[in-house]
């Protein structure tokens, strides 16, 4: 079956460093959507991707869906403290949907 | 401003009882989730509806149930609860079938 790996499962980084968390898919995705969910909070979504070597920014933040549809990343450039939480991956396969087990970021000030 | 709402946010209940939790959402979308959280598992789909009388199983089904008797509202029912079902729980909708979710706040269930 498919099989879709998060990684890393933790990251720790300084203030201003850039930080890129990563999903890869045994089977191709017909799309991934990404979620950030705070300490305490509940997953808001960030973005949606669809197409074979989509790229989108917002702001500090840099989503990319491989070309062969089978990995996507989350780039941020230069971390805030506000940028703390855990960045999911999600995507549907035959009517349900899944979710990555998630990369928690801790920024130190 | 629209909204999805969760309660109660914190549940105790003990083993064996039936419990319902409450999710509404005042979107108007068509669909609408529900989710477990655990640590080590991330969040798993429990069950779905995509519009009035539709309901759906997700990955971990068993043990729990959902009806859909109108748009805004999707409850979750634990018929006999376990302590395995300890969990953090989401609800969500959405307007596309697959399009961005909109999550509740979450329910803190505690079966003791």
């Amino acid at each position: 079956g498919q099989q879709v790996m998060q990684i890393p499962q933790y990251q720790h980084v300084q203030e201003g460093e850039d930080f890129t968390t990563y999903c890869n898919s045994s089977t191709t995705l017909s799309n991934i959507q990404w979620y950030k969910q705070r300490p305490g909070g509940h997953p808001v979504f960030l973005i949606q991707l669809v197409k074979s070597g989509e790229v989108k920014k917002q702001k500090r933040l840099t989503f990319q869906f491989g070309e062969a549809k089978k990995n996507s990343s989350l780039h941020i450039t230069a971390t805030q403290t506000t940028d703390v939480g855990t960045y999911f991956c999600a995507w549907w396969n035959f009517n349900k949907f899944y979710f990555g087990s998630g990369t928690k970021l801790n920024v130190k000030p | 401003d629209a909204e999805i709402t969760q309660s109660p946010r914190h549940k105790i209940t003990e083993t064996g009882r039936q419990v319902t939790l409450a999710c509404h959402q005042t979107w108007n979308h068509n669909n609408m989730f529900w989710y477990r959280q655990d640590l080590g598992h991330g969040l798993r789909l429990i069950h779905y509806s995509y519009g009035v009388q539709d309901t759906n199983k997700g990955e971990v089904s068993d043990g729990y149930s959902v009806s859909r008797s109108n748009t805004e509202d999707l409850p979750l029912t634990l018929e006999s609860a376990a302590s395995s079902q300890t969990s953090v729980y989401f609800c969500a909708s959405s307007d596309g079938r697959v399009g961005e979710q909109y999550f509740g706040p979450g329910t803190r269930l505690t079966v003791t």
